[in-house]
């Protein structure tokens, strides 16, 4: 698997706003995920996109990709207190352990 | 929907002694992962099992050890334990696929 680099690391923002989050990485990939870790409790898987795709949503979640710039995005719209975590972006999977970056760590203020 | 257990949740052992993790993966599922997060780290790929045999290996120590059994669930051994290895230890499971369920974790503390 391939260590995504999210960008920024921190982010600071006020419920009901908007929360953008980047992430580049070096090399082709066939998908590349998306996972959320609350303060010390597990990983939740957010969302997958595929290397033939450029956009998907779920719910208040879009991500998009683009495999030209090696980048990809997560917006999660009219965010609440609950979001407030770390978020990581991945690629790779199977068989392979994945490879965390430092993730971007999200915080809503109420 | 039935996610992965991870038992005990939480664990002190003594320097030097020996802890076993156990982790359940989500029914029907194949591939069993563990990972170790350090305090204030990301989280770091340990090992992983397709099918009962090692798939995948990570940075575990030689000091760890594991095995996926018949029915699919898994366990972490670790021996002479270290200060060093008080950490949050996930397991994962997936069904030949790219998607990874985590489980809710346990938390090692080393005295």
């Amino acid at each position: 698997s391939q260590q995504g680099e999210e960008d920024p690391q921190a982010l600071s923002i006020q419920e009901g706003e908007n929360a953008t989050m980047n992430c580049s990485y070096k090399t082709s990939i066939n998908n590349l995920q998306w996972y959320r870790q609350n303060s010390g409790r597990g990983l939740v898987h957010l969302i997958l996109i595929r290397s033939n795709e450029r956009e998907k949503h779920s719910g208040r979640l879009r991500v998009t990709l683009d495999t030209s710039k090696k980048s990809s995005s997560l917006l999660i719209t009219a965010s609440r207190a609950a979001d407030t975590a770390s978020y990581f972006c991945v690629s790779g999977g199977g068989a392979d352990g994945l490879t965390f970056g430092k993730g971007t760590h999200l915080i809503i203020q109420p | 929907a039935a996610g992965v257990i991870q038992s005990p949740r939480h664990l002190i052992k003594e320097k030097r002694e020996t802890a076993t993790l156990k982790c359940y993966p989500i029914p029907r599922h194949d591939t069993v992962y563990w990972y170790q997060q350090g305090p204030g780290q990301d989280p770091q790929f340990l090992i992983s099992f397709y099918e009962k045999m090692q798939s995948d290996k990570g940075s575990i120590p030689d000091r760890f050890s594991a095995q996926q059994f018949s029915d699919y669930h898994s366990e972490l051994n670790m021996s002479s334990l270290e200060l060093g290895d008080s950490a949050l230890y996930f397991c994962a499971s997936s069904l030949s696929s790219d998607t990874q369920y985590f489980g809710p974790g346990t938390r090692l503390t080393v005295l």
